[in-house]
């Protein structure tokens, strides 16, 4: 059963200190995974999208790196505008899957001025 | 281009009554998807439908149903109201045919069951 754990639940960082989200995986065949930031009582914005392992991509201060069995999600000198829930969620490679997603529990960051 | 939409935003419900959500996708696309999110289990997927049919379920009794029409835009309804479908209910849209699996999604629906 595909399975997505994210660590840590919950990060308070100062302005400028950077840190990495961590979210482990397990899929029978990846079709890809996905990083999306939500607000409170909004829906979850579109960040990044990973195919295969040793891809990364950048946004600003976000950084995603993809390996065979985890992603992070690297925050480098965030601001206070950095606070929400990053949410990591998988896609399965098998046609009965269709475009589903499996998410995790995701990461609750507080970024303080 | 527009984003996803749902209506409404806000709804209070009492149990065992039914309640439909809607959703517009984002223009040319033809994959729609529902969420539920709770504290305490997350973001759980529902179902997705393509092209008017659906393509994939998840694991949720009967009482939840859902259907898109020729315009893509879709539907879901919930039957027989209980406690714990008190909820974020979210809407995704995709293309749903390129191996690009991207779904973007709207504000969503806040279900409120007393």
């Amino acid at each position: 059963e595909d399975q997505v754990t994210q660590s840590p639940e919950a990060l308070r960082l100062q302005e400028g200190e950077s840190s990495s989200l961590n979210c482990s995986y397990t899929v029978s065949g990846l079709r890809g995974l996905f990083w999306y930031r939500q607000d409170p009582g909004k829906g979850p914005e579109f960040l990044f999208t990973l195919y295969s392992a040793g891809e990364e991509k950048e946004k600003e201060r976000l950084k995603a790196t993809l390996t065979k069995k985890e992603s992070f999600l690297h925050i480098t000198a965030p601001k206070p505008e950095d606070s929400a829930t990053y949410l990591c969620a998988v896609q399965a490679r098998d046609s009965n899957s269709g475009y589903a997603l499996n998410f995790g529990k995701g990461t609750s960051l507080l970024v303080t001025p | 281009k527009a984003g996803v939409t749902q209506t409404p935003r806000y709804l209070i419900k009492t149990r065992g009554q039914q309640v439909t959500l809607s959703c517009s996708p984002i223009s040319g696309h033809r994959s729609v998807s529902w969420y539920q999110q709770t504290p305490g289990q997350g973001l759980q997927f529902l179902f997705e439908y393509f092209s008017e049919t659906q393509r994939n379920k998840g694991n949720f009794p009967g009482r939840f149903s859902g259907r898109q029409f020729s315009n893509s835009r879709s539907e879901m309804n919930v039957s027989t109201l209980e406690l714990g479908d008190s909820a974020l209910y979210l809407c995704a849209s995709s293309s749903g045919t390129s191996g690009r699996g991207e779904q973007f999604f709207g504000p969503g629906t806040r279900l409120t069951v007393l």
